[in-house]
């Protein structure tokens, strides 16, 4: 199972809105509700932002949102803010019943 | 609250094995799915295993397939990792996670993580 792929970077200023891309295949993204978002600070365990593509856990600020169409996902931070500089990775449930990761983002906010 | 401690981590020679461990608090454990995660150092997350509520059902990575057995114990709040076999690839902080049921295994909640070196 190949990873999903994600852009390494994604940069911002302050305020403004980021979308992150996640793109998989039929096998994963494509044929899955089960799209979820993570963040990661450095040093810290993963947290998770968004699941069922676009739900926001209790929690999350709604400066987080989701979207998927056909075989990319796509998470959006709007209103861009110091501390959302982190790592981003999302994730999909397979067809053969597995889990995979995309490659991951590091977001600066400039 | 929520909380997950992993232990068992440490150094193990090339064709060693290891066994991690990850107790769970603050949830009804035998109502989740339970997995683990791995970050080798400097890269990405990269999905291991996961088994069901029960115990009866776990799927596994490739990568791992053959090599690596999750196992829970209910009634002491436990979900194993046995490592068997490991090579310079596997070395990573494994984290283990809690997942609703039938929602995917969309891990809610992480542990801190356990490291685990494979060197000689």
């Amino acid at each position: 199972q190949s990873a999903l792929t994600q852009p390494a970077s994604v940069s911002g200023s302050p305020g403004q809105s980021i979308t992150i891309s996640c793109t998989g295949t039929s096998s994963d993204v494509g044929s899955s509700d089960f799209v979820c978002w993570f963040q990661q600070h450095p040093g810290k365990a993963p947290q998770l932002i968004i699941y069922d593509v676009s739900e926001r856990p209790s929690g999350v600020s709604n400066r987080f949102s989701g979207s998927k169409s056909g075989n990319t996902a796509s998470l959006t931070i709007s209103g861009l803010q110091a501390e959302d500089e982190a790592d981003y990775y999302c994730s999909s449930y397979t067809t053969s019943n597995t889990r995979v990761f995309g490659t991951g983002t590091e977001v600066t906010v400039l | 609250e929520v909380q997950l401690l992993e232990s068992g981590g440490g150094l193990v020679q090339p064709g060693g094995s290891l066994r991690l461990s990850c107790a769970g608090s603050g949830f009804p454990f035998d109502n989740y799915v339970m997995g683990w995660v791995r970050q080798a150092p400097g890269k990405g997350l990269e999905w291991v295993s996961v088994i069901s509520a029960s115990g009866v059902l776990s799927y596994s990575a490739d990568s791992v397939k053959g090599r690596f057995i999750i196992s829970r114990d209910n009634s002491k709040n436990t979900v194993y990792l046995q490592m068997n076999s490991l090579t310079a690839e596997d070395t990573a902080l494994y984290y283990c996670a809690k997942a609703p049921q039938n929602r995917g295994w969309q891990f809610d909640y992480w542990g801190q993580g356990s490291l685990v070196t494979v060197s000689s």
